[in-house]
């Protein structure tokens, strides 16, 4: 079984609705993070999460909200969605200590139409 | 702000050949550097990390190099195969701690028969 899912793999969605990302671990790791790549930008940080109890943001995290249900889950949230979120987005998790490897999810491929 | 760059241009190389694939930084001094492999539609994987105090670092046919000075990182595959065809990324830590990375935005290798 993989160590880190995202579910749903693929959605399309009409503009303004509301739809959550979501993702599990079984590594046991206690960072989790929210990536979205884009053809030429390359991924860039939404969220992170260092523990249960610790939020903050990355790079672009304008309409997005996230939560940390438990260690092993990182919701990500548009809460309302539009076309220019269209993307590909990866949930990734690392150990607590720094440098660490981090370990990526499938991607979740949204389309905002 | 930070800049990362990489060769947007695909590589392009026969097989057998080594391939080099260039990441450079400005405006900061990471503490280590890390590369990743990404393959169509699939998450980022692993390959290796390597700190500021190490000048080179290898793992079976791969060899990254990390130059504090020149605010860059070299990353080789010797005896490329074709399945050793994907984009690569580096990744620093911008922050100098945590493991909150920023990535490139990758090289696309080809390796042909």
């Amino acid at each position: 079984d993989a160590d880190v899912t995202q579910t749903p793999r693929n959605r399309i969605t009409k503009t303004g609705k509301r739809i959550m990302l979501e993702c599990s671990q079984t590594k046991g790791h206690d960072r989790m993070y929210w990536y979205r790549q884009d053809p030429g930008l390359g991924l860039r940080l939404i969220y992170y999460s260092f523990d249960v109890k610790d939020i903050n943001k990355g790079e672009i995290s304008d309409g997005y909200s996230v939560s940390r249900q438990a260690q092993a889950k990182f919701s990500l949230s548009l809460e309302s969605a539009i076309p220019n979120q269209t993307a590909l987005y990866f949930c990734a998790t690392s150990l607590s200590s720094s440098p660490d490897e981090q370990y990526f999810g499938p991607g979740t491929r949204l389309t905002v139409t | 702000s930070q800049k990362i760059e990489q060769n947007s241009e695909a590589l392009n190389i026969q097989e057998g050949k080594t391939a080099t694939l260039t990441c450079n930084y400005t405006n900061y001094s990471p503490a280590y550097l890390q590369w990743y492999r990404q393959d169509p539609g699939r998450g980022p994987v692993f390959l290796l990390l390597i700190r500021e105090n190490e000048k080179e670092k290898r793992k079976e046919r791969l060899k990254v190099t990390f130059d504090t000075t020149l605010k860059q990182s070299l990353f080789h595959i010797t005896a490329s195969q074709p399945a050793d065809s994907a984009t690569y990324l580096c990744a620093l830590d911008i922050t100098g701690g945590g493991n909150k990375l920023t990535f490139g935005t990758g090289t696309q290798l080809k390796v042909e028969l």
